[in-house]
């Protein structure tokens, strides 16, 4: 079956650059109709989606974090990917990688499959 | 910007009924789906389109929709139920957002 697993620093320095990839198994990242997507969570707090890239290549990213966040696909590689800039404290999250399905509805969608997530502290 | 609303805590005993709320202005045009999670695991899907279940998931566990509020069900709760639940939909541009999320408590 189908499985995601994150990788990446987990320690990152204020002000730097955050990166982690997802790596797909088990299936293909250019198969259709998927949304790969992040999700963060801090710790003791809610999750926040963070966006999404879509089997063709387009992107939607949420608007409070539009500004700073990159979410690309490799498919030599079977991995998706998400950078964000200019990190702060604030940002020290548990970072979930996900596949979401689009339901028969505009705009809509849901998470199916989760990794088990990747905690990284931003702290000097 | 968008909110999904949810109740910060529910509380029940084994065997009862515990019933969880989500409220938001775009759910009678948008479905609605819940995860659970339990600590230090990533969330799990236990109801997708408001009120469908996936395999896997007990037939205790059910959704429904009215208006600008859905509610998750759990008849019959367990202490495993004990979790974290959240809900999650979208706004009309395709921007995804979860409820706050719920601690559900079995006493």
């Amino acid at each position: 079956q189908v499985q995601l697993q994150e990788s990446g620093p987990g320690l990152v320095k204020p002000s730097e650059t955050l990166s982690l990839t997802c790596t797909v198994s088990g299936g293909s990242v250019s198969s259709g109709s998927n949304y790969w997507s992040w999700i963060r969570q801090p710790p003791g707090m809610g999750l926040e989606w963070i966006g999404y890239i879509y089997y063709s290549g387009s992107t939607n990213y949420n608007p409070s974090l539009k500004s700073r966040v990159t979410i690309s696909v490799d498919t030599s590689k079977n991995q998706f990917s998400l950078k964000l800039t200019s990190v702060t404290a604030a940002d020290t999250a548990v970072y979930y990688c996900a596949r979401a399905l689009p339901s028969n509805l505009p705009a809509n969608w849901y998470f199916d499959l989760w990794g088990r997530g990747t905690l990284v502290s931003v702290s000097s | 910007s968008y909110e999904l609303t949810q109740p910060p805590s529910v509380s029940v005993s084994p065997g009862q009924t515990a019933r969880i709320t989500c409220s938001g202005d775009a759910l009678p045009k948008q479905y609605a789906y819940w995860y659970r999670q339990k600590p230090g695991q990533a969330p799990v899907l236990v109801i997708y389109k408001d009120s469908e279940r996936p395999s896997g998931i007990p037939e205790r566990f059910s959704g429904s929709s009215s208006g600008t509020t859905v509610t998750l069900t759990i008849s019959g709760v367990q202490a495993e139920d004990e979790a974290d639940y959240y809900c999650q939909s979208a706004d009309s541009s395709a921007t995804g957002v979860f409820g706050g999320g719920t601690k559900l408590t079995v006493l």
